[in-house]
């Protein structure tokens, strides 16, 4: 199994640009989730998924869409990206709720 | 708000002393408490988790207790080693369960020869 991957491992976008961080797991896990890791405020939760066709807001959604058309994939869009959004993103899935989370290696995002 | 804290200041240790790292939460009282080790560019790797109703839990060297009435989970590592140095996170879900974690910000973990 290769886990959880993610797509691609460093990205530089302009201001204003749009793009689509990709995330993979061969699990078969239902639940799936992005978060932000920045300097001293830790990992925050983006977006939430419990199985495909489901997706739920979290903590930090503003800036960020996502869909779940299938079990494996859980990709992540920024539609106009800003400096705010540099960061390093993590895709995580677990097999149910209350059990632990399977983490990619990130993808790290510079907006200039 | 669902807050949890760890110690921001690194901790460093000897090699074969005992850590001890301390995750505090306010507010309510989660389900579970998980705790995670990230290493320098990579993604946290789950370690542990604790449910409300257990004082402590063991896996190999590692060691989690809970304790609701101080509202704090103790994470300790016997015998450390250098391999051991790493970023140490916990975790809470909110409040009835679920999957939405809030993470610490971490305590680093420094094992020196």
């Amino acid at each position: 199994n290769a886990g959880v991957t993610q797509t691609p491992k460093f990205q530089v976008l302009k201001t204003g640009q749009s793009m689509t961080l990709q995330c993979a797991q061969d699990m078969n896990h239902e639940y799936m989730s992005w978060y932000r890791q920045d300097p001293g405020m830790g990992l925050r939760l983006i977006h939430y998924s419990v199985g495909a066709g489901i997706t739920d807001q979290g903590e930090v959604p503003n800036g960020y869409n996502v869909s779940r058309s299938t079990t494996e994939d859980f990709p992540l869009r920024l539609l106009s990206a800003a400096p705010s959004q540099t960061s390093v993103y993590f895709c995580a899935s677990s097999y149910s709720e209350g059990r632990e989370q399977y983490f990619g290696p990130g993808t790290r995002l510079t907006v200039t | 708000s669902q807050k949890i804290e760890q110690n921001s200041e690194a901790l460093n240790i000897q090699e074969g002393k005992t850590a001890t790292l301390t995750c505090n939460y306010t507010n309510y009282s989660p389900a579970y408490l998980q705790w995670y080790r990230q290493d320098p560019g990579r993604g946290p790797v789950f370690l542990l988790l604790i449910r409300e109703n257990e004082k402590e839990k063991r896996k190999e060297r590692l060691k989690v207790t809970f304790d609701t009435t101080l509202k704090q989970s103790l994470f300790h590592i016997t015998a450390s080693q250098p391999a051991d140095s790493a970023t140490y996170l916990c975790a809470r879900p909110p409040p009835g369960g679920g999957n939405k974690l809030t993470f610490g910000t971490g305590t680093q973990l420094k094992v020196e020869l």
